[in-house]
């Protein structure tokens, strides 16, 4: 069946300009993920949902960063007034259930910040 | 002392040897441990979870867990040229699945 899909692959922006992720998780994961992961760094967590709510926030580095997701299915990623230092891979993923972590990653956004 | 902590290798071993990936990690209450393979410009993969002290195999791969020394491990048996990849070790935050803190990676390279 079909994967984690995000969209767009690559986005180019200018510093101070917002961007919005979009993530489509497999069908029916109820579970869902933002990581991101700079260049040459470990995978850093953003934020959790569980269906449409999110118990887990932890993860957004600032409160230019939020995230939503609507029918327990598409969430997005929105980050404004972007930074140079939020130059990253946003990976999304999604699963079952969170008590298996996150089992299947998308491709990943690649966000340039210039 | 950072919460997971993994050897960026690289770590090259010859075609058909066993490789051994290393992690350790600060939270003595940690419980469950997960391995990741992420290839070179992809995104990750999971290839398995323990929760038990002891091994879990599957397929050409183990994982070991000694919890009394806060060491996790992932053999890779007859290692294949196709198993080259950088390899992430993650462990819930706090207990908590929903947030994994993932380690730097080691780069395996297997050589033909």
């Amino acid at each position: 069946g079909a994967g984690v899909s995000q969209s767009p692959s690559n986005k180019v922006t200018e510093k101070g300009k917002d961007v919005e992720l979009r993530c489509d998780p497999i069908s029916g994961h109820t579970a869902l993920y933002w990581y991101r992961q700079r260049l040459g760094q470990g995978l850093e967590f953003l934020i959790y949902f569980q269906g449409n709510s999110a118990p887990d926030k932890s993860g957004l580095p600032s409160d230019r960063f939020s995230a939503e997701r609507t029918g327990e299915s598409v969430s997005t990623l929105t980050i404004q007034r972007t930074q140079q230092e939020d130059s990253a891979v946003y990976l999304c993923a999604s699963s079952l259930a969170s008590s298996g972590g996150p089992g299947n990653f998308g491709p990943g956004t690649r966000l340039t910040v210039t | 002392q950072k919460e997971v902590e993994q050897n960026s290798g690289p770590l090259s071993v010859p075609e058909g040897a066993i490789a051994s990936l290393n992690c350790t990690y600060s939270d003595r209450g940690s419980q469950s441990f997960f391995w990741y393979r992420q290839y070179s410009g992809k995104s990750p993969e999971l290839i398995m979870f323990i929760y038990s002290n002891g091994d879990k195999e599957d397929g050409r791969f183990t994982a070991q867990l000694n919890k009394a020394s806060q060491y996790v491990s992932l053999l890779i048996r007859d290692s294949q040229p196709s198993d080259s990849a950088t390899y992430l070790c993650a462990v819930p935050y706090g207990g908590a699945t929903n947030k994994l803190i993932f380690g730097t990676g080691t780069l395996l390279a297997v050589q033909p």
